[in-house]
């Protein structure tokens, strides 16, 4: 399975941007990179996924490299209901790997009032 | 209406039980799994189904045992409870063989094993 690296954890004011960036060097050429959340308590949330181009929806960006090998989720204004685990995976687009999305540890987020 | 729902949100028991989780889904989706968070919060596939056959079947003991219906439902059996298998058990579905399809999870059911 392709893997990502994210950092363990960061930090935001509110209403400030937030870039959560995620590394995929060994990604293929027919890998979607998705990007999931998980709030306290609750199941993980998808945010938004991508190919080659940036994707841009209602709740943030996704920023990818020319070269595809990492990518940023981009939040406009932190809220304190984003402070959260931020899970970047990659999910081929076909085929027995395309039937599961493999969860690493992602990055915890926390939103400073 | 809830798009994954699981049924029950707790679940306390003793060892040696046997104990069903159910889930649905009404979002017409071909593809349904059912994912295990420990104490450590690491989430981590078990089962996929898709067209009520199965997909992936990670190495998960054979006291646990996936059921589909239906499309529409995965039930999750799990005979000779274990003190070991504590942790939130989170249902999900999509499409399968499209990379491109989100996966939509439920809330997650939380067993406690005494």
């Amino acid at each position: 399975d392709a893997k990502t690296t994210q950092p363990n954890s960061m930090e935001s004011n509110e209403e400030e941007p937030v870039h959560l960036p995620c590394n995929h060097s060994t990604i293929s050429g027919t890998d979607y990179i998705h990007w999931y959340r998980q709030l306290p308590s609750q199941g993980p949330e998808y945010v938004i996924h991508g190919l080659t181009s940036n994707v841009n929806n209602r709740m943030a960006s996704l920023a990818i490299a020319e070269d595809r090998k990492s990518s940023t989720l981009i939040l406009h204004r932190a809220t304190l209901r984003d402070a959260a685990v931020y899970y970047c995976i990659l999910r081929p687009y076909s085929g027995a790997g395309s039937y599961q999305l493999t969860f690493g540890k992602g990055t915890k987020l926390s939103v400073i009032p | 209406d809830t798009a994954v729902s699981q049924t029950p949100k707790y679940l306390v028991t003793q060892m040696g039980n046997d104990k069903s989780i159910k889930c649905e889904q009404n979002l017409g989706h071909d593809t349904m799994y059912w994912y295990k968070q420990d104490s450590k919060k690491f989430l981590k596939i078990m089962f996929s189904y898709n067209n009520k056959e199965l997909i992936i079947n990670e190495t998960v003991p054979n006291r646990f045992s996936p059921k589909s219906p239906d499309k529409a439902h995965l039930n999750l059996h799990i005979n000779s409870l274990e003190l070991g298998d504590s942790a939130v058990y989170f249902c999900a579905s999509s499409w399968g063989d499209r990379g491109n399809s989100p996966l939509h999870f439920g809330n997650g059911t939380r067993l406690t094993v005494t």
